[in-house]
């Protein structure tokens, strides 16, 4: 079993509510990403770390922030919610070298705005 | 640049039956290939990879994956599928030339019947 930890599993909130999404592995790995899921269509990268301080955007356009000040943990920041923001967040994190290529997800987190 | 196409939106099998699972992508070298399985309400879980050699992979719960470069493939198989199988698929391609970006299917959906 992976040891990455997504919560909350589910969230309904107003427009305009400040809304943190946690993420947390015990597994050390270097690189973590934030990826958004809607029904149908691929995932999409919106951030990525590649260890501490380090925060890129991804594919996909988001009004979303992350930070990364320890190892363990990438929050996943949005200021003012709205109901575009409605979907699927999905935390992931990989290991450096050889098995750099292998991600192991989180359970996500449902977020509906309303 | 990386992409890559699961041509099957959904797939409907009778238990006991093969399955195969289609996936194609576009990748300028030999890529490093993978598919994930998400069952409802969870995250994704990976099946199997391929890196390099043995063309034909074994995974977990039975799957197994050909990677033919002529054709820019990489099907699933599993030769009697579960009820327990029904899920949704995601094949992804690791794009070590942009930083180890994951490049995701838009999936494919397996509902298995009696």
């Amino acid at each position: 079993e992976a040891d990455i930890y997504q919560t909350p599993r589910y969230l309904v909130i107003g427009t305009g509510k400040k809304i943190t999404l946690e993420c947390s592995q015990t597994m050390g790995h270097d690189k973590m990403y934030w990826y958004q899921q809607d029904p149908g269509m691929e995932l999409h990268l919106i951030h990525y770390s590649y260890g501490v301080n380090s925060t890129e955007k991804g594919d996909l356009s988001s009004e979303s922030t992350v930070s990364r000040i320890r190892t363990e943990h990438f929050p996943l920041t949005l200021e003012s919610a709205r109901p575009s923001h409605t979907s699927q967040y999905l935390c992931a994190s990989s290991e450096y070298g050889f098995r750099a290529g292998e991600l192991f997800f989180g359970e996500g987190s449902r977020l509906t705005v309303l | 640049a990386q992409s890559v196409t699961q041509p099957d939106i959904h797939i409907t099998v009778s238990e006991g039956a093969s399955l195969e699972l289609r996936c194609n992508y576009s990748y300028g070298a030999t890529p490093y290939l993978f598919w994930y399985v998400q069952s409802p309400g969870q995250g994704l879980q990976l099946l199997l990879k391929y890196f390099s050699g043995d063309t034909l992979v074994q995974g977990i719960k039975g799957f197994e994956a050909e990677f033919k470069r002529s054709q820019s493939s990489f099907n699933l198989r599993k030769p009697s599928v579960h009820w327990s199988d029904a899920a949704e698929y995601f094949c992804a391609v690791d794009g070590r030339d942009t930083g180890n970006q994951f490049y995701f299917g838009t999936g494919t959906s397996l509902t298995v019947i009696p």
